[in-house]
């Protein structure tokens, strides 16, 4: 079965801590996103990135960052982080090109900065 | 630029009663549209989508059709379960492989 995996279901945290979040998917898709999800706003794309290397600010970059530097993984950094970025960060992938229109989920990092 | 526009929640039914979740879109041309749920502790999943106007997205007994006239892509299913609790996202593609998601609906369903 087809899988996205993050490193952490909960995290918590300290405001100023550089903080990681891991995302690994085993499909051998092109395409992976960060995104937030808060109430009421749905999900914000932060980042994304089309191969390797590479990467693409989205909707909301301020904060982050992100590294890419093989197919499978895709991470997610916080550098210092803030008591505004508390939220569920979910990763996606999916393939390049019509098929890339599904977009498969990890099960999210619930974190939250005190 | 592309957007969707969601109904509000959170939306409480009882078992058996008919549901629907309005999702209204602006776009430029006749992109796909999508719904996605997320069941408690879980990531999304892709429910159903339609590829063109008029055509009619279906999975798991839910249903949506794509309807250029009005803009609109509603989620509706004939009989809710208990299981179908969950939060339920329109979506719609931006540019390359990107999507535009709504603010989500969020179902509890009551036996």
């Amino acid at each position: 079965d087809v899988k996205v995996t993050q490193s952490s279901r909960y995290l918590v945290k300290r405001t100023g801590e550089k903080v990681f979040l891991e995302c690994v998917q085993d499909m051998d898709h092109e395409n992976m996103f960060w995104y937030r999800q808060d109430p009421g706003l749905g999900l914000r794309l932060i980042y994304f990135s089309y191969d390797v290397k590479m990467k693409e600010k989205g909707d909301i970059p301020e904060g982050y960052s992100v590294s890419r530097e093989k197919k499978e993984r895709f991470s997610l950094i916080l550098e210092s982080a803030s008591t505004n970025q508390t939220s569920m960060y979910l990763c996606a992938s999916s393939q390049t090109g019509a098929r890339g229109r599904k977009l498969f989920f990890g099960s999210g990092t619930q974190l939250s900065v005190l | 630029g592309n957007s969707v526009t969601q109904m509000e929640g959170p939306v409480t039914l009882s078992e058996e009663a008919f549901l629907t979740i309005n999702c209204t879109y602006t776009a430029t041309g006749y992109p796909s549209l999508f719904w996605y749920v997320q069941y408690p502790g879980e990531g999304l999943q892709l429910l159903l989508k339609a590829t063109k106007a008029d055509d009619k997205g279906s999975n798991k007994g839910f249903e949506a059709t794509y309807r250029k006239e009005t803009t609109s892509f509603h989620l509706e299913k004939g009989s809710v379960q208990v299981s179908d609790s969950a939060v339920y996202f329109c979506a719609l593609p931006n540019t390359g492989n990107q999507f535009y998601f709504g603010t989500g609906t969020s179902l509890t369903v009551i036996p």
